[in-house]
């Protein structure tokens, strides 16, 4: 297996546009998970799916936030209106729901 | 869920061992400690998990008292690709998946 794929590796954009990254986990793992890392907050996590059921999504900073998984292979987290604010490492991992969880590349985020 | 301390950083110099101690002074009766390792520019991976006393795999050994209020990863011999940013997590399972929050981590420089 490939491992948990996301895509673009980086992205840049213009405050106000909406942003859209992708994420394919491992195949046969039914955790999903968005994570955010910055320099002053560290790893957080955003939401997490299980069985493509989003089941906790506290971590979510606002609306402007959403994440869908429309089926077991791929997941979107979307930021729309995007800030400045939001630019970050982006990180998908999916897991069987042990501690071993598996990280894609991430996505940086840059908001000018 | 309980709060992990860990040192900021730490140096080293080749062919040490390295052990980084964190502490989990309100870990409840079901958690788990968990290590993950984080490399520049990649997502973090899973080191190694335990409970209680001592659990060694190829990796490294974690080192866990009877009170588990700490536990210590133990590097044996590192290199210099050991240099990273090593995570404590301490969590326990709900709805069979580990709740755990990574905080800001150990950096550990390794010294030719």
């Amino acid at each position: 297996d490939a491992g948990v794929i996301q895509s673009p590796r980086h992205e840049v954009t213009e405050m106000g546009q909406e942003v859209t990254l992708r994420c394919k986990p491992i195949s046969g793992h039914d955790y999903l998970f968005w994570y955010r890392q910055t320099m002053m907050r560290g790893l957080e996590l955003l939401i997490y799916f299980n069985n493509n059921v989003p089941i906790d999504d506290s971590g979510m900073p606002e609306d402007r936030f959403s994440a869908k998984m429309p089926n077991a292979s791929f997941s979107t987290l979307k930021i729309q209106p995007s800030e400045p604010r939001d630019s970050a490492v982006y990180f998908c991992a999916s897991s069987l729901g042990t501690a071993e969880a598996f990280f894609g590349q991430g996505t940086r985020l840059t908001v000018v | 869920l309980a709060k992990t301390t860990q040192p900021i950083s730490m140096d080293s110099y080749e062919g040490q061992e390295v052990n980084i101690t964190c502490s989990h002074n309100n870990i409840a009766t079901n958690d788990y400690i968990t290590w993950y390792q984080q490399f520049p520019s990649q997502g973090p991976r899973f080191i190694i998990q335990g409970y209680k006393t001592k659990v060694t795999n190829e990796v490294a050994s974690l080192f866990i008292p009877a009170d588990r209020k700490s536990s210590t990863l133990s590097l044996p011999r590192v290199s210099l690709s050991d240099t990273a940013v090593y995570y404590c997590l301490v969590g326990a399972y709900s709805g069979g998946y580990q709740k755990v929050t990574f905080g800001i981590g150990t950096k550990l420089q390794v010294i030719p």
